[in-house]
């Protein structure tokens, strides 16, 4: 089946920091990817769509302006937690859409001191 | 925001038991998806069943979809300590692919 890469697997920054992590389709193009984000023992909460040149679309309550997203490429999107707080620790998933179905990369940990 | 309710929230059994599980969701869908996740480790999919089918198999897994009452539920038939993990029902409302996820069931099987 399709393979979706992130990286890194996990990363630990200082507060204030800015954390970049990288979502891959690796075998299909994907004009459309989401991303999640889990806390410890919750389910995933989805924050936002990201659309291939152009802008993301977010769900209600999460910072569009803290969360940067970019899909520059029908391969790749980029998720930017800006100015990173303790609170932002969290295991961020993506997913990118095959033509008919749905495919999650393994995760992303940050960890937020 | 949450679409689906799943329960129980919490599942312990005994190796070679069912576990059942049910997720109910608010507004009509377009399919709906269950997945299994390991503590720490991402999504592993098991059965996507779409809005007019009622039941799917695969191996001993087993989904049904009830769209009258919003809800559906997934069976572990001759459950394994392997298949402890959690589980979670996600639906897609729009045909377009954007999942949100229930709340998930965490099951335990105990060796």
């Amino acid at each position: 089946g399709a393979v979706v890469s992130q990286h890194p697997s996990w990363v630990i920054c200082k507060s204030g920091t800015s954390v970049k992590i990288e979502c891959r389709s690796l075998d299909f193009q994907a004009t459309t990817m989401f991303w999640y984000r889990q806390f410890p023992k919750q389910s995933l909460m989805l924050m936002a769509t990201s659309n291939e040149g152009s802008k993301a679309t977010y769900e209600q309550g999460v910072e569009k302006d803290k969360f940067l997203i970019n899909h520059a490429s029908l391969t790749l999107s980029t998720l930017t937690v800006t100015s990173a707080h303790p609170e932002d620790s969290s295991f961020y998933i993506c997913s990118a859409r095959d033509p008919d179905t749905q495919y999650f990369g393994p995760g992303t940990r940050l960890t937020v001191l | 925001s949450q679409q689906g309710e799943e329960d129980p929230q919490a599942l312990s059994i005994q190796e070679g038991e069912n576990a059942t599980m049910n997720c109910s969701y608010k507004t009509s869908i377009n399919n709906l998806q269950w997945y299994r996740q390991n503590s720490g480790r991402g999504l592993v999919h098991l059965i996507l069943i779409r809005s007019n089918e009622r039941e799917k198999h695969s191996g001993r897994l087993r989904v049904t979809l009830d769209t009258s009452k919003k809800s559906s539920s997934l069976l572990i038939t001759a459950s394994r300590a392997a298949d402890t993990a959690s589980y979670f029902c996600a639906t897609d409302t729009s045909g377009t692919y954007k999942y949100i996820f229930g709340t998930g069931t965490r099951l335990k099987v105990l060796a």
